[in-house]
C-alpha cells in the first residue's frame, strides 16, 4: 500500500539536542498527525493538524500542516532520553471515503550517550 | 483507564490455524479501524467500522480475513488458514466522528503481535 516519504529514516543525536523530521506526499491531505510508537507498543497520539498553514506545539514537541496540504514537519527541542521511538507522520483525505490514514515509513531517533 | 485495549498481546500459531483478535475501542467512539504493520514499515489499512457497519475493506484483506463489529462495540479480526506472510502486527485504532466539535482523531491500541511458524 502507499506510504508517505519520511525522511530522515534515522537520526543519531545527544541528549539536549534539537530534532527535525518532516513527511511529504503526493496527494492532499485534510489532517497531519504525528504519532510516536515504542517497540511491542501501538502508535501514541503526539500532534493533530487540522488546518494548511496551522503549527502547533505540546510542550517541547512543535508541528506545522504545510500551506500545500502535502507536506508536515515535526521538531523536537532539548531533546531527553525518552524522546527515544519511532515517530510516523500519517495524513487523511478529504470527505467522506477517505477516513483511513496513510502512514509514513518512520524516523527512528536514537539518542547517543 | 479508558483507552483501546487489545486481546492478546501476542499470539504464536501454526500456519493453517484459525486466529482471531479482539479490540475494545474507547467506550464512546462511534468508529474503529484496523490496521497492519510489519517489520520496519509504517501502519497499513485493512478496514474499518462505523458503529456496526463495515464502510471499506482495503484490498490487502485477503478472502482469508474477516472482520466484524456486531453490536457496534468491540470488534474481532478473524484470519483463516493463517500463512507466514500473516506475521505482523495488527493495530486497532477508534475515533468519535459526528459529534459537534469532535475531530475524528484516531487513536491507537497497543497492537496483537501474530507469529506464524
Amino acid at each position: 500500500g502507499q506510504q508517505l516519504n519520511q525522511s530522515p529514516q534515522s537520526m543519531f543525536i545527544q541528549e539536549g539536542e534539537d530534532v527535525s523530521m518532516n513527511c511529504t506526499s503526493s496527494s492532499i491531505f485534510n489532517t497531519w498527525l504525528w504519532y510516536k510508537q515504542d517497540p511491542g507498543e501501538g502508535p501514541v497520539l503526539l500532534i493533530a493538524l487540522y488546518k494548511a498553514g496551522e503549527l502547533t506545539s505540546n510542550g517541547r514537541l512543535t508541528a506545522q500542516f504545510g500551506i500545500t496540504r502535502k507536506d508536515s514537519f515535526l521538531n523536537i527541542s532539548a531533546s531527553i532520553p525518552s524522546d527515544v521511538g519511532i515517530y510516523f507522520c500519517a495524513g487523511r483525505g478529504f470527505g467522506v471515503g477517505n477516513e483511513k490514514l496513510t502512514f509514513g515509513t518512520g524516523t527512528r531517533l536514537t539518542i547517543i550517550p | 483507564d479508558t483507552g483501546v485495549s487489545q486481546d492478546p498481546r501476542h499470539k504464536i500459531t501454526k500456519r493453517g490455524q484459525n486466529v482471531t483478535f479482539r479490540c475494545d475501542p474507547i467506550s464512546e467512539h462511534n468508529r474503529l479501524y484496523w490496521y497492519r504493520q510489519t517489520l520496519g514499515q509504517g501502519p497499513e489499512f485493512l478496514t474499518y467500522f462505523q458503529n456496526e457497519a463495515q464502510l471499506e475493506k482495503s484490498r490487502l484483506l485477503s478472502d482469508r480475513f474477516s472482520a466484524e463489529r456486531p453490536k457496534g462495540s468491540f470488534s474481532t479480526l478473524e484470519i483463516q488458514r493463517t500463512e507466514q506472510g500473516d506475521s505482523a502486527m495488527y493495530l486497532c485504532a477508534s475515533s468519535l466522528a459526528g459529534s459537534l466539535g469532535s475531530t475524528d482523531t484516531q487513536y491507537f491500541g497497543p497492537g496483537t503481535r501474530l507469529t506464524v511458524l
